[in-house]
């Protein structure tokens, strides 16, 4: 039971290229998200998954795109990344609405465009 | 706008001590109440949660609620220099999917 994984692990894009961070969790959970941490500013939720199939907006979505692609897995794009965007990407999943609220996140990305 | 507050430290409290995290949140209808430990380069991982008033203990660890007055407290006893760490309390959302989180508070205990 690996839990939540995120891949890669480490990244550097050049300004205006594009990627793809992958997140899969193997507890049969309903709910994914996507998060981003920053020096000093705590988590923000940028997009969120309640089910497969569906996704919504969070705090921060623009320069984003999501694909929840079954219940395990839900990617994170950057279609044209920007300087703005270096930050540690984390994944979260949860059982919500079938138990409670509480979120298991994966280990992290740490993205750094120049 | 739905907050939840911490103060971010760091708070320094000699190993043995306890050690005492505070967050306040905004929105009344929240229900549940979440604590996670952050170390320095790693993910958040949950370490308490609680949904109703009064105390909740786990081991070495005690949330205290109190809806009344809007405020979720972690308690630390016997601290130890392992639990150093960034402290983020998280809130429910009332009536969606999300959490509400707090910016986190750095705790470092002193050998």
């Amino acid at each position: 039971n690996a839990g939540v994984t995120q891949t890669p692990k480490f990244q550097v894009l050049k300004t205006g290229q594009s990627m793809t961070l992958q997140c899969a969790q193997d507890m049969n959970h309903n709910s994914m998200y996507w998060y981003r941490q920053d020096p000093g500013m705590g988590l923000r939720l940028i997009y969120y998954s309640a089910s497969e199939g569906t996704t919504d907006k969070g705090e921060v979505p623009n320069g984003y795109n999501v694909s929840r692609l079954n219940k395990r897995e839900f990617s994170l794009r950057l279609e044209s990344a920007a300087p703005s965007q270096t930050s540690v990407y984390f994944c979260a999943s949860s059982e919500f609405p079938t138990s409670g609220y509480e979120q298991y996140f994966g280990p992290g990305t740490r993205l750094t465009v120049t | 706008q739905k907050e939840v507050e911490q103060n971010s430290g760091p708070l320094s409290v000699p190993e043995g001590a306890i050690a005492s995290l505070n967050c306040t949140y905004s929105d009344r209808g929240s229900q549940s109440f979440f604590w996670y430990r952050q170390y320095s380069g790693k993910s958040p991982e949950l370490i308490m949660f609680i949904y109703s008033n009064g105390d909740k203990e786990d081991g070495r660890f005690t949330a205290q609620l109190n809806k009344a007055s809007q405020y979720v407290s972690l308690l630390i006893r016997d601290s130890q220099p392992s639990d150093s760490a960034t402290y983020l309390c998280a809130v429910n959302a009332n009536s969606n999917y999300q959490l509400i989180w707090g910016a986190g508070t750095k705790l470092i205990i002193k050998p």
